[in-house]
């Protein structure tokens, strides 16, 4: 089996960063994946880890250890419109293998 | 270029009666994909095809639940029959399948499935 565990819920004011963290316990482990969901939207693809390090796409950038078997995604510069569910999603096996998401993260931007 | 169409966008039906979701794919994409998203929950994978085959089906109840991807394009999702534990959002997702580095699967607008 699976698990992935990441808070469920983080709030943070305009212009501040946050990090949201991802620990996951699975068989075959291949990379991390974040996705943003916004109320009653789709999910749509933040990043992709398969190797140690950090990657950044514009304000957002994430990270995995796989020795340690953790992630996170790191928000700069936050705005109103980040407000939404993070998931974690681990993919299992090959670049084709399934994702395994977590139970999101709500992200609360204040003004 | 157009995105994953999903229809209908909102389904109401009684318990045991049937439902069938449509997918269409963005053009070109080998992999197709079925979640159900139950309320403050993540996706969950009910069945992922590769072109028209299915490479897993584990997560499906397969005593209610059925899908087809015909000539490896659109998708139907069938429930028969359904029970009040199906109420989800239902996400249809595609992606290259090509083997690519992140595989990044892009999701449609979803069905919100209601069972009373």
């Amino acid at each position: 089996g699976q698990s992935l565990e990441q808070p469920s819920e983080v709030t943070a004011v305009e212009g501040a960063i946050v990090q949201i963290n991802c620990t996951y316990q699975t068989s075959g482990f291949y990379g991390l994946s974040w996705y943003q969901q916004h109320d009653g939207g789709a999910p749509t693809f933040l990043s992709y880890n398969a190797l140690d390090g950090l990657e950044e796409t514009g304000r957002f950038s994430s990270f995995l250890s796989r020795s340690d078997s953790y992630g996170y995604l790191l928000l700069q510069e936050l705005q109103m419109k980040d407000s939404a569910s993070y998931f974690c999603a681990v993919r299992r096996g090959s670049t084709l293998g399934r994702l395994y998401f977590g139970r999101g993260t709500q992200l609360t931007v204040w003004p | 270029e157009a995105g994953v169409a999903q229809s209908p966008r909102y389904k109401i039906i009684e318990k045991r009666q049937s439902v069938a979701f449509w997918c269409n794919p963005i053009s070109g994409h080998a992999t197709l994909y079925w979640y159900q998203q139950i309320l403050g929950q993540g996706p969950k994978l009910l069945i992922q095809f590769q072109n028209n085959g299915v490479v897993d089906d584990s997560q499906l109840p397969k005593d209610r639940f059925s899908a087809e991807r015909l000539k490896g394009v659109d998708s139907t999702l069938k429930i028969q029959p359904a029970k009040l534990e199906d109420s989800a959002v239902y996400l249809c997702a595609s992606s290259l399948g090509t083997g690519g580095e992140n595989n990044e699967q892009f999701f449609g607008p979803g069905t919100r499935l209601t069972v009373l």
